[in-house]
């Protein structure tokens, strides 16, 4: 699978859009990109995923370039609820997830 | 949704005991059920993948003796840390693959904090 690159930690205010980066320069062109988050001593939560095209669901939206290079998470309105650690990983369909840093993003009232 | 439940949440147990984890799939069948590991202020760290009715396949480093993997139906696998010592204490978080389902993920637990005293 694909290796990624994303900022260690973020800050974003809340009510504000937070916008994630995630570097894949290595994607091959059937792995999808996948988001989860973990909030502090709970299992990951899937956020969203896509493919190539542009995504969107009722938690966030996924950007992902022409070139399927990097993508970008958007939470649209940024809570404190959202404060968590936010993993970007690359993968085939059915293979195992494995688990990069992620980013550490604090949403501040 | 799909739902995974993990139990026990937390567990205290003395050194050179095992402990018993489950993992369950509540509303889906899982043919293939992952377990993690997890030290503080870490990622998760992959440690075995589990397919029904067959052996667990354990990641580099991960000792199949010490770390038991069961996955005897499609809705339950069970994580056994036989023996174990302080630098086990650890969180262990398993996830679940809906068969049914198309490719958009996999359904996590809620994880189990593991104290080894």
């Amino acid at each position: 699978d694909a290796k990624t690159t994303q900022p260690t930690s973020m800050d974003c205010a809340e009510g504000r859009a937070a916008n994630l980066p995630c570097n894949h320069s290595t994607i091959s062109g059937n792995e999808y990109v996948y988001w989860y988050r973990q909030i502090h001593s709970q299992g990951p939560q899937y956020i969203i995923h896509g493919l190539k095209n542009n995504e969107t669901n009722e938690m966030a939206s996924l950007i992902i370039t022409e070139d399927r290079k990097s993508s970008t998470l958007i939470l649209p309105h940024a809570t404190l609820r959202d404060t968590a650690v936010y993993y970007c990983i690359v993968r085939v369909g059915y293979g195992d997830m494995r688990f990069g840093a992620g980013t550490r993003l604090t949403v501040k009232p | 949704g799909a739902v995974v439940s993990q139990h026990p949440s937390w567990v205290i147990c003395k050194s050179g005991t095992s402990v018993k984890i489950e993992c369950r799939s509540l509303d889906f069948q899982a043919t293939t059920m992952f377990w993690y590991r997890q030290f503080p202020k870490q990622s998760l760290m992959l440690m075995a993948t589990s397919n029904e009715g067959s052996k667990a396949t354990y990641e580099q480093g991960v000792e199949k003796d010490k770390f038991l993997i069961n996955h005897a139906s499609l809705t339950l696998s069970t994580l056994t840390v036989t023996s174990a010592h302080p630098e086990d204490s650890s969180f262990y978080i398993c996830s679940a693959r809906d068969g049914g389902k198309s490719n958009y993920g996999y359904t996590f637990g809620s994880g189990t904090r593991l104290t080894v005293v």
